[in-house]
């Protein structure tokens, strides 16, 4: 089945920086791949998504990346803010209607 | 419209009892699925249904049972709970189209002593 790989598990950066959060699936039929981004005592939420026919999307100050031949996908944060601290997680599934496997998570810390 | 509900939000059990966490959804999704969160392990996939009456098996199903009577409901059932099934559990249902997105529920805090 599908496995998924997360990396770093804690990060910690100044305001103003940029985080990277790297994953990488184990299943080549995987051709959808979303981020959600959970913070403290809350349901974790959909912050962006990249389906396989795509290499980047960006949506304002988050970017991802998916290099399918690797199978390595990233979430990229720039100009990072104090509200970007929470855990967010990476996921790979096959289609909608399949199950969606986790990565570990990765606790983001931004220092004012 | 309220999305997913789950009740109850914070449960203690014995070890050996048995209880059901509640999941409804008013989205009309056909894909349902019960994760457990513990710490840095992510979100674990328990069990996940594709619509009423089709049920199946996540990473980590065992001593947990569900079953799927309608769209609306998807009920997860720990059959004699043990202390490694203290977790926080999310009952999440996702969108048909893309972005496929799922939408989490408030999640139910379990503890068994």
């Amino acid at each position: 089945g599908e496995n998924v790989e997360q990396h770093p598990s804690t990060l910690s950066v100044q305001e103003g920086d940029s985080a990277v959060i790297k994953c990488t699936y184990s299943d080549s039929a995987s051709n959808y791949f979303p981020w959600y981004k959970q913070e403290l005592g809350k349901r974790p939420q959909l912050i962006i998504d990249i389906r396989s026919n795509v290499g980047e999307k960006k949506d304002q100050r988050i970017a991802v990346t998916l290099n399918k031949t690797a199978k390595h996908f990233s979430l990229h944060i720039t100009e990072t803010q104090p509200e970007d601290s929470a855990v967010y997680f990476c996921a790979a599934m096959k289609t909608s209607y399949d199950k969606v496997i986790f990565g570990p998570g990765t606790s983001l810390s931004v220092i004012p | 419209n309220a999305g997913v509900t789950q009740t109850p939000k914070f449960q203690v059990l014995k070890t050996g009892q048995s209880m059901t966490l509640q999941c409804a959804q008013d989205m009309n999704h056909e894909y349902m699925s019960w994760y457990r969160q513990d710490p840095g392990m992510g979100l674990r996939l328990i069990h996940y249904s594709v619509g009423a009456g089709i049920t199946d098996q996540g990473e980590v199903p065992n001593g947990y049972n569900v079953s799927r009577s309608t769209t609306e409901d998807f009920p997860l059932r720990l059959l004699s709970a043990a202390p490694s099934q203290t977790s926080v559990y999310f009952c999440a249902s996702t969108k048909p189209e893309a972005p496929y997105e799922q939408y989490f529920g408030p999640g139910t805090r379990l503890t068994v002593t």
